[in-house]
């Protein structure tokens, strides 16, 4: 079974600098999808940015970029200028990219970390 | 707002109490899924529906019964709930049936359960 590790409960930063959040996961699969997903207090859960494990090249989605080092099954997300609109919950996702069995469709999540946007 | 809505917003029940969550989606998707979110806890993925199928059950309690009338409707009937399951119930929609895509989920707001 995957499993998907945020090893930072909570982090902080400056309006203005740059954040980076951890995630690790843990796989069998060589074909999957990896997702940071945003959940501001009492709103609504929404998608940041996502991967393809067969595409080497990194995504970028404005000031969000992700480190996605699929040897090391490691996929952090990285904040820059970060705003106090970026306060909130980040969840690090899995999915398998096979369809059918017990993976459909199925996001595996990290345990979340809290971000801090400090003014 | 994701175009998933979900009522209603908050819920406090008794144990002997029934009662139903409501999720509509309103983009057209295919796929529907009720997660689980517990305080301290990874998200949990309770039920996943396709074309109005049920393709997984995650091991959940039969206190917890789904039902997909259309693919823009997604109930969760509860009924003798224990302290243990409140929480945060989300639905979630995706456009694709398979596995096989980008296919992304997208959530709605979310039931605050709590079971006394």
């Amino acid at each position: 079974a995957q499993t998907v590790t945020q090893s930072q409960p909570e982090m902080s930063v400056q309006e203005a600098e740059t954040v980076t959040l951890s995630c690790t996961y843990d796989t069998s699969e060589s074909d999957y999808y990896l997702f940071w997903y945003k959940q501001p207090p009492s709103r609504q859960m929404i998608l940041v940015i996502r991967q393809e494990a067969y595409k080497q090249q990194n995504a970028t989605e404005n000031r969000f970029s992700v480190n996605f080092q699929k040897a090391a099954k490691s996929f952090s997300l990285k904040i820059s200028d970060s705003q106090l609109g970026d306060a909130a919950m980040y969840f690090c996702a899995y999915r398998s990219a096979h369809a059918g069995g017990t993976s459909y469709g199925k996001l595996t999540f990290g345990q979340g970390t809290i971000l801090t946007v400090h003014p | 707002e994701t175009g998933v809505t979900q009522t209603p917003r908050h819920l406090v029940m008794g144990m002997t109490n029934k009662k139903s969550l409501k999720c509509e989606q309103h983009l057209g998707h295919n796929a529907m899924y009720w997660y689980k979110q517990s305080a301290k806890k990874p998200l949990e993925l309770m039920f996943v529906y396709s074309l109005e199928e049920r393709v997984e059950n995650n091991s959940v309690p039969s206190r917890f019964s789904p039902e997909c009338p259309n693919s823009s409707h997604l109930f969760l009937h509860l009924h003798t709930l224990q302290p243990e399951d409140s929480a945060l119930y989300l639905c979630a929609s995706s456009l694709a049936p398979l596995a096989r895509s980008t296919d992304t989920q997208y959530f709605g707001p979310g039931t605050r359960l709590t079971v006394l």
